[in-house]
Formats: C-alpha cells, structure tokens, sequence
C-alpha cells in the first residue's frame, strides 16, 4: 500500500526554468510533509517542509504548496539551477510520530 | 561538527549469513531510525530507537533487529541474509525524542549486497 505517491519518475528541466515536482497522498493522518534531495553516494538531506495547517511555505528558491483536500503536495524551485540536479523525495509524517512515509522520488535533471 | 556516520560503507554477503550495520548519530541527537531503501524506491522505515528502546517498528520481519547504546550510537543487524535484503541502509538521527517534529539527518548508507 503506497500511501506516499511521486507519479513522476524523472523530470528534465531547463536552466532558469521553474521545476515543479509533484507528490500524492492517502492517509489524512499525515499532518506534516517533508521535501529531501539525494545526490548519488549521499544520505537524503532535508530540504523544506510543511505542516497540515499551512498551505504554502517559502525557503528562498524552494516553495512547497500543499493542497489538503485534494491530498496533493507539490515543490517550486525557481530559478532552476544545475545543482539541484538530483532525486528529489517527498515524504509524510503523523503527529507525535517521527516515522515518514516516503514517495518514490522524482529524478530531476537540469539542462544548460 | 560531524554528522551522522555510518560504516561500513559496502559490504558484500552470503545469503543465509549475519550482518551488524552501525551508526553514529549527529551530535546532539537522541533519537535513530534506520531505514531500507531498495533501487529504484524511496526509503522505508525499519525501526526507531529512543533511550535504549525500540520505539516504533515498520513492517519488516523479526530478521531485522537492532540496538541503542548509552552513547546514542546504535546497531542494525540481519540475520538470515536473503538476496532481497540487498539495499542501500540509511541511519537518520534526530533531537528532542521519539514524537518531536525536529527534521533527521541521514548518514550517507551502507550498501548491501546479497549473493
């Protein structure tokens, strides 16, 4: 059962562009919402995040909107750069609990 | 200041072999959690330990078990090795106890291989 879904397996973007990575959910338990970046040979490093009470929040580049009543998250990055080259995973939480669900990953590429 | 550590960084095993992956959380942190992410997957939560304890366990068999030390440090071990076991296992630590909303940080992995 894939409670943490990432549809798409890889995006290609131009440098500049806005990159738009999207994620889905199941259970509306998860109350807290989590974005981690993975280079090849390197643990996840968290990126930004967002609780069920927000519907937007903004880390410079990154912007994470989350869209409760259609149990859709999604993340902005703009401008787009060749270092965010990398796989990118959402991942969700319950209250009171450290566990994260973790979607798939989206394997975004950014073209020069 | 150093983060999470790993090691080994690879290993290679027999199926029907143990193995003991260990960690080493950042410092400041109480609380680790190990995690199995298969090629291809996202990570998927193994087990959480927090004051010596195992604290919150995902669906992985009796096989995987694991331990805290008095140093925070902590231990995964396999036993029964299967080839399906072959995974990347990441160690994420973190601060302020099992239910706090402070955000992991992951070591880079053990890569193990099953043959």
């Amino acid at each position: 059962d894939q409670q943490v879904k990432q549809n798409s397996p890889s995006l290609s973007v131009q440098e500049g562009r806005i990159s738009i990575l999207n994620c889905d959910y199941t259970n509306s338990m998860f109350d807290y919402f989590l974005w981690y970046k993975k280079y090849p040979a390197e643990g996840p490093t968290f990126l930004i995040s967002i609780s069920s009470i927000k519907d937007k929040n903004e880390d410079g580049r990154f912007t994470v909107f989350l869209n409760k009543s259609a149990k859709h998250l999604s993340l902005h990055i703009v401008p787009s750069q060749p270092g965010d080259s990398a796989v990118y995973f959402c991942a969700a939480k319950k209250e009171g609990a450290q566990k994260l669900v973790f979607g798939q990953g989206t394997r975004l590429t950014i073209n020069p | 200041d150093a983060g999470v550590t790993q090691s080994p960084t690879h290993l290679i095993k027999t199926r029907g072999q143990q193995v003991t992956l260990r960690c080493s959380p950042k410092s400041g942190h109480d609380t680790v959690s190990w995690y199995q992410q298969a090629l291809g997957q996202g990570p998927q939560f193994i087990f959480q330990y927090y004051e010596e304890e195992e604290r919150q366990r995902g669906n992985f068999p009796d096989r995987f078990s694991g331990h805290q030390f008095p140093n925070y440090s902590s231990e995964l071990n396999v036993n029964a090795l299967l080839l399906g076991d072959s995974a990347l296992y990441l160690c994420a630590s973190s601060g302020g106890g099992p239910t706090s909303n402070y955000g992991y940080t992951f070591g880079s992995g053990t890569r193990l291989t099953v043959v």
